[in-house]
């Protein structure tokens, strides 16, 4: 299986900031990888799909790129409703594989 | 607006069988990978399986043996039944739906989640 890790594991930020998250696959997936937010007691919430595409209705200030092994979720600029765990997920073969998370919180 | 909704029991005796139902309301449950993913408390997330429309599954190797997944056209539900539970498989369980077609691969719609807890 396809190991999927996340840098860092958690952080702290204020609103505003311009936040980077990294996830990196064991081996290459093109740009198979999507990003996914979830809030505590929530189902987590597509933001990007292969890579770097928005999925619709979220807003422009996430971006995600990279391809083979090594990706990105950026937030340009934190909002309050921005604090969550961020997972990537690899959709390039089975079994389908998530990273670890990365927690976002209010510093 | 399509929705998912899991349904089934919260509590599960060891080496019993866990059975869900997802709900499929708002949308037609063809051309579309239905998937079953985990989430064990203060954990990350994992994949179980899928069905697609034409019957076919694939399973996480991790639970192949103990995993089925069916689908139920005429009611749009698709079912996970996970057999001889142990405590290790509590968890939030979430039923998803999975586009597969280039370029978008991506759990676009999820369940709200349901927490089944393994307990004698």
């Amino acid at each position: 299986a396809i190991q999927m890790t996340q840098s860092p594991s958690s952080l702290s930020a204020s609103v505003g900031d311009r936040v980077t998250i990294t996830c990196r696959a064991s081996q290459g997936i093109r740009n198979d990888l999507g990003w996914y937010q979830q809030k505590p007691g929530k189902a987590p919430k597509l933001l990007i799909y292969a890579a770097s595409s928005l999925q619709s209705g979220v807003p422009s200030r996430f971006s995600g790129s990279g391809s083979g092994t090594d990706f990105t979720l950026t937030i340009s600029s934190l909002q309050p409703e921005d604090f969550a765990t961020y997972y990537c997920l690899q959709d390039y073969n089975y079994p389908l594989t998530f990273g670890p998370g990365t927690k976002v919180d209010i510093k | 607006q399509v929705q998912l909704q899991e349904s089934g029991p919260g509590l599960v005796k060891p080496s019993e069988t866990l059975s869900l139902t997802c709900t499929v309301s708002g949308g037609s449950i063809s051309s579309y990978y239905w998937t079953w993913i985990r989430q064990p408390p203060g954990k990350g997330l994992e994949w179980i399986g899928y069905i697609y429309n034409s019957g076919s599954t694939n399973y996480n190797p991790s639970l192949k043996s103990r995993v089925t997944i069916s689908l139920d056209t005429s009611k749009n539900q698709f079912s996970l039944k996970l057999s001889s539970v142990t405590a290790a498989d509590t968890a939030v369980y979430y039923c998803a739906r999975r586009i597969a077609a280039r370029p978008i691969y991506a759990f676009d719609m999820w369940g709200q989640g349901t927490m089944v807890t393994v307990s004698s």
